[in-house]
């Protein structure tokens, strides 16, 4: 049973095109994560929901547009790419206990996204 | 801003001895939560251990401790009878409340297991 899980894993693709990928969790939580992790293995949080409200926004520009339909999915579209988009893409999920600080992030296998 | 430093880009160790991976942090807050987490090369991220700042017993899962001093801001993971499977790249993460529940990663420490 995949607990998070993403798609596609790998995407190739050229520079100007749109492209999307899903992702869906079966663990019941409320909170949805993207990160992202660079050639040099950084990784850093890109854009979080709560219930499908986004409570975080990073700085990362308005190409990157994440939807979530319902709590249980979290899809990051992206328009015009380009190279520098080249990287890994996690999602993940984690239940936030009101009041408490006790909730531990499960990660998706990745997106391995190329821009050529 | 919190941020999570990982002094050793690369590590070794041999077969059935033990590591200690170093992560230091800078924070002004005094609830959060502290994480390591391993990428194997499949690069999927599977949690480790992980530290609640208000607790002052170390957390162990099974092979895995760490050693949590707060006022040093310091939490570093020891490997014991290391594993050719433990062989990955490792991350510290710092996580608080007030940070939106966001991860903050470290740069990451490849361990080499050898025969």
């Amino acid at each position: 049973d995949t607990a998070v899980s993403q798609t596609p894993k790998y995407l190739v693709t050229q520079m100007g095109n749109d492209k999307s990928i899903k992702c869906e969790q079966n663990l019941g939580h409320d909170t949805m994560y993207w990160y992202k992790q660079d050639s040099k293995k950084f990784l850093k949080i890109m854009f979080s929901y709560n219930n499908k409200e986004l409570i975080i926004n990073e700085t990362v520009p308005n190409r990157f547009s994440p939807k979530s339909p319902d709590k249980a999915h979290l899809n990051l579209h992206i328009n015009s790419l380009e190279l520098g988009d080249s990287a890994v893409y996690f999602c993940a999920s984690s239940q936030i206990s009101p009041g408490e600080y006790t909730d531990t992030q499960y990660f998706g296998p990745g997106t391995r996204l190329t821009v050529l | 801003a919190q941020t999570v430093t990982q002094s050793q880009p690369e590590m070794s160790v041999q077969e059935a001895e033990t590591v200690t991976l170093s992560c230091t942090y800078d924070t002004s807050e005094s609830d959060y939560y502290l994480f390591w987490y391993k990428q194997p090369p499949s690069r999927q991220m599977i949690l480790v251990i992980r530290q609640e700042a208000y607790k002052q017993q170390n957390a162990t899962e099974n092979r895995f401790s760490v050693n949590f001093q707060k006022a040093a801001k310091s939490f570093s993971l020891k490997i014991s009878d290391s594993q050719l499977g433990d062989a990955a790249m490792y991350f510290c993460a710092y996580r608080s409340e007030t940070s939106g529940s966001r991860l903050t990663f470290g740069e990451g420490t490849q361990l080499t297991v050898n025969p």
